[in-house]
């Protein structure tokens, strides 16, 4: 099974950058790396996608190794309303199932 | 925008009840899925559907069943509701994968409490 690994929590002062590693080690040749973000009573909504190399849109960056057995999804200049949880998706579980979401990051940003 | 609805934000049911959750989207979304979030654990899926009718077993299906008569409407059934069905439920919708090229559209999530 598939899976992967992100660490539980971090916590970032206002302004800063913010650097959220995930391992997937048995991502899978064709799959692409995706992170979701999560506020409080709200579903999970999609933040960045990316395949190999640097991926940057309007909300983030996401940094992928040649190897692609880890990304880093990057916040520049986090302010308080970045507080939230964020999940990669980098496996699939058994047989035909869609990528799976770990148990996520929560950030916290302090002001 | 898309839009992922879902029929209720908060219920409460008893021990031993038949309960639906309901999910509707309006993106003509081939995908659907059907995922409980508890502390700690993230999100695990349920089942998943690719197409009308046609459904898949996800991570934890064990105490579920899932309905896909139309397109836009994925119901997720509890036949005996117990305790340890408490959770926070989410749907969510997506356009066809390609590699795991897709973006998932969730709802806002229903709060189900099984007393």
């Amino acid at each position: 099974l598939a899976k992967t690994t992100q660490p539980i929590s971090m916590d970032s002062y206002e302004g800063q950058e913010v650097n959220i590693t995930c391992s997937h080690n048995n991502i899978a040749t064709n799959d692409y790396i995706t992170w979701y973000q999560q506020f409080p009573s709200q579903g999970p909504r999609f933040i960045i996608q990316g395949y190999k190399t640097k991926v940057t849109n309007e909300v983030a960056s996401l940094f992928i190794p040649a190897d692609r057995k880890s990304s880093t999804l990057s916040l520049p200049r986090v302010s308080l309303s970045d507080t939230a949880v964020y999940y990669c998706l980098g496996g699939r579980g058994a047989g035909n199932t869609p990528l799976v979401f770990g148990k996520g990051t929560r950030l916290s940003v302090i002001a | 925008d898309v839009k992922v609805t879902q029929s209720s934000r908060y219920l409460v049911k008893r021990t031993g009840e038949k309960v639906f959750l309901e999910c509707v989207q309006d993106m003509d979304h081939e995908n659907m899925f059907w995922y409980r979030q508890d502390p700690g654990l993230g999100l695990r899926l349920i089942y998943f559907s690719y197409d009308v009718k046609m459904k898949e077993k996800g991570d934890i299906p064990e105490g579920y069943s899932v309905s896909r008569e139309k397109k836009e409407r994925f119901s997720l059934i509890l036949e005996s509701a117990s305790t340890n069905q408490t959770s926070m439920y989410l749907c969510a919708s997506s356009s066809v994968t390609l590699g795991g090229q897709y973006e998932q559209y969730f709802g806002p999530g229903t709060r189900l409490t099984v007393t």
